[in-house]
């Protein structure tokens, strides 16, 4: 099992949009619709922000969306606010009720 | 409004076994399951395990021969097992409730460090 690949950094200036992929198999992101990306904030705890794919629970704003292709999914955040600016994980179901995490990637609002 | 709560030692020796708790409270653990998550010094997340409320585990097969869960839903809680211990085990743990409709972590408890060390 391991770890979805993520790029370590992303950056870009308010207002506009990013995309941070995350990069697995056959065995895990290409296999199953059950991708999730989470937001982590220093010293906090990581907040789900996607699940499915690019299903958003309620309160998530629609500025954050998601998708995939093959083995490799993407989170798009539009819009870029300064509050952006954090660590962001993807994780995917990988069957037999396992999952793997992205080694994360650090998003710079400039 | 779900809140989870991990409670556990701090520091832990090399070789000993780590022994972490989560409290559940603000709903009823019946329809989710729980899973136990850590972040090492790197910053990557790794899935530890998961455990259903009739006690049915999953683990990572990285850790699998090193860790066992169990739950005791009278209690709320929900616990975590590691055995052998060493410093590359050093690591915040979380504790999450998972959604089989879902099929994410969508509550986590604020974390708890542990660090391995004589």
């Amino acid at each position: 099992q391991s770890a979805l690949a993520q790029p370590l950094s992303v950056s870009g200036s308010p207002g506009q949009s990013v995309s941070i992929s995350c990069t697995g198999s056959g065995r895990d992101v290409g296999d199953y619709n059950y991708v999730s990306w989470y937001q982590q904030q220093p010293g906090k705890a990581p907040k789900l922000l996607i699940y499915d794919v690019n299903k958003r629970p309620s309160g998530v704003s629609n500025r954050f969306s998601g998708s995939k292709s093959g083995n490799t999914a993407s989170l798009i955040i539009s819009g870029l606010q300064p509050d952006d600016e954090a660590d962001y994980f993807c994780c995917s179901y990988t069957g037999g009720f396992t999952w793997v995490f992205g080694g994360g990637t650090k998003l710079t609002v400039l | 409004q779900m809140n989870l709560q991990e409670s556990g030692p701090g520091r832990v020796r090399p070789s000993e076994t780590l022994s972490l708790i989560c409290t559940v409270s603000g709903d009823s653990m019946t329809r989710y399951f729980w899973s136990w998550i850590r972040q090492t010094a790197g910053g990557g997340l790794e899935w530890i395990g998961r455990i259903s409320v009739s006690g049915i585990t999953n683990y990572n097969p990285s850790l699998k021969s090193r860790i066992s869960m169990s739950v005791d839903t009278s209690k709320n809680q929900f616990s975590l097992k590691m055995t052998s211990l060493t410093s590359a085990d050093t690591a915040i743990f979380y504790c999450a409730r998972g959604t089989y409709e879902l099929w994410s972590f969508d509550y986590w408890g604020p974390g708890t460090l542990v660090t391995v060390s004589s």
